[in-house]
């Protein structure tokens, strides 16, 4: 069954480097998005993207922030300037649309970002 | 922001036995997802509810949307200890913005 993957499975970076966190949607899907989960909270809302373009974003999604389609597989979430803060599970997750039907999200294993 | 509040947040029960968790919002949702999610790992997809007062019914567990469309539940019947993680609903608005909830952790002891 095809799935959404996600590499690395781990990052630790210092503060204030630059990270990206790469996602493989699956192959037919048109929409992506991206997600954090702080550990013991819950799964937040960052991003989501459609036809080479961000199509809305959360508060949380600032200028630190950046999504990439590179080419016609990868998937990115590029964190400027890493904080404490950004130390959190990020999912990548991807859905297709179909008419008349409700949209249904294919989330990745995550990539765990630690911030030292 | 639509906030999902979920109950219980935590349920530790003996196997065999039967369980309801809560999913509630004041806002109205298109269609509302309830996920499980192991620990290190990203949520599962169990089910999507789409219409008001919809019903589905996956093995044990059983979903409802409520009426209105502002709320859900997730009933399972003689829990088992694979049925142990963190469950999750997710509300679509009409946009493509997922609003999750506050997570139910479940506990089925042997």
């Amino acid at each position: 069954e095809p799935e959404v993957t996600q590499t690395p499975s781990h990052q630790v970076t210092q503060m204030g480097q630059e990270v990206i966190l790469r996602c493989v949607p699956i192959s037919n899907h048109l929409y992506f998005y991206w997600y954090r989960q702080i550990l013991g909270q819950k799964v937040e809302f960052l991003v989501s993207f459609y036809n080479n373009e961000i199509s809305e974003k959360s508060e949380i999604f600032d200028d630190q922030f950046s999504v990439e389609r590179p080419d016609g597989s990868n998937f990115t979430l590029k964190i400027r300037s890493t904080k404490l803060e950004d130390s959190a599970m990020y999912f990548c997750a991807s859905s297709v649309r179909q008419r008349g039907a409700a949209e249904t999200q294919y989330f990745g294993p995550g990539t765990r970002l630690l911030v030292l | 922001t639509q906030l999902l509040e979920q109950s219980p947040q935590f349920l530790s029960i003996q196997e065999g036995e039967n369980l309801t968790v809560y999913c509630n919002s004041s806002s109205v949702f298109s269609s509302l997802q309830w996920y499980r999610q192991e620990p290190g790992e990203g949520p599962v997809l169990l089910v999507t509810v789409v219409t008001g007062g919809e019903v589905k019914k996956l093995k044990r567990l059983t979903f409802q949307f409520g009426d209105a469309r502002k709320d859900s539940s997730l009933h399972i019947t003689a829990a088992q200890p694979g049925d142990t993680g963190l469950y999750l609903c997710a509300g679509a608005n009409t946009g493509n913005q997922f609003y999750f909830g506050t997570g139910t952790s479940l506990t089925v002891i042997p």
